[in-house]
């Protein structure tokens, strides 16, 4: 099936700085990208849609000015977490499916563990 | 909300198979139904997906039932690696998938 990668895979940083994370997708191109955030023992949850070119859109509770997304390209988008609080630690994970050839599923990324200290 | 409904966990004795049910009685014509599973710690990883027929692939098959309300994955022959959480989730290509608590399988030896 597709790849998805995500870069890094676990981050530690400390409160007041921020963040980037990268989710590409290896072998395909796609317009839209999905950013989802999952606390210890609980599911997925999805934060953003990531369109290529566009502006992002946001779930409600998501602030757009502290979770930056950007998908410059059809294989990249980053996920920027700014001015990072502790709270902000979490499994940080992307999805994307292809825009052209046989579609109908998506693929998830590896996910991003991030500590804020 | 998740559209789906999953009994919370499983037992599965290992080289058994593991059927793992889904309610979604809500379903609309047009969206499929999918499964994934997240293994610790790991991103969620795809199972296989199927509108109205049944499907098998490699890893496992999809039998949905005539009027779409529910559906079975079916591992035939459960290894200790399909120890994992399993999401069953109706949509469409190009929508965000929504995640309900899924079913925790445990393979046992």
């Amino acid at each position: 099936g597709a790849v998805v990668s995500q870069h890094p895979s676990w981050v530690i940083c400390k409160s007041g700085t921020s963040v980037k994370i990268e989710c590409r997708s290896l072998d395909f191109q796609a317009t839209t990208m999905f950013w989802y955030r999952q606390f210890p023992k609980q599911s997925l949850m999805l934060m953003a849609t990531s369109n290529e070119g566009s502006k992002a859109t946001y779930e409600q509770g998501v602030e757009k000015d502290k979770f930056l997304i950007n998908h410059a390209s059809l294989t990249l988008s980053t996920l920027t977490v700014t001015s990072a609080h502790p709270e902000d630690s979490s499994f940080y994970i992307c999805s994307a499916g292809p825009t052209s050839g046989p579609q109908e599923t998506q693929y998830f990324g590896p996910g991003t563990r991030l500590l804020v200290l | 909300d998740a559209k789906t409904t999953q009994p919370p966990s499983m037992d599965c004795a290992e080289g058994r198979a593991a059927n793992l049910p889904c309610n979604h009685s809500t379903i609309s014509g047009n969206e499929y139904v999918y499964w994934y599973r997240q293994i610790h710690s790991q991103g969620p990883q795809y199972i296989i997906h199927g509108l109205k027929n049944n499907e098998t692939n490699e890893m496992a098959s999809l039998i949905i039932t005539e009027d779409r309300k529910s559906s079975t994955l079916i591992l035939p022959h459960a290894t200790l690696r399909d120890t994992a959480v399993y999401y069953c989730i109706v949509g469409n290509y190009g929508q965000n998938f929504v995640f309900g608590p899924g079913t925790r399988l445990s393979v046992l030896p």
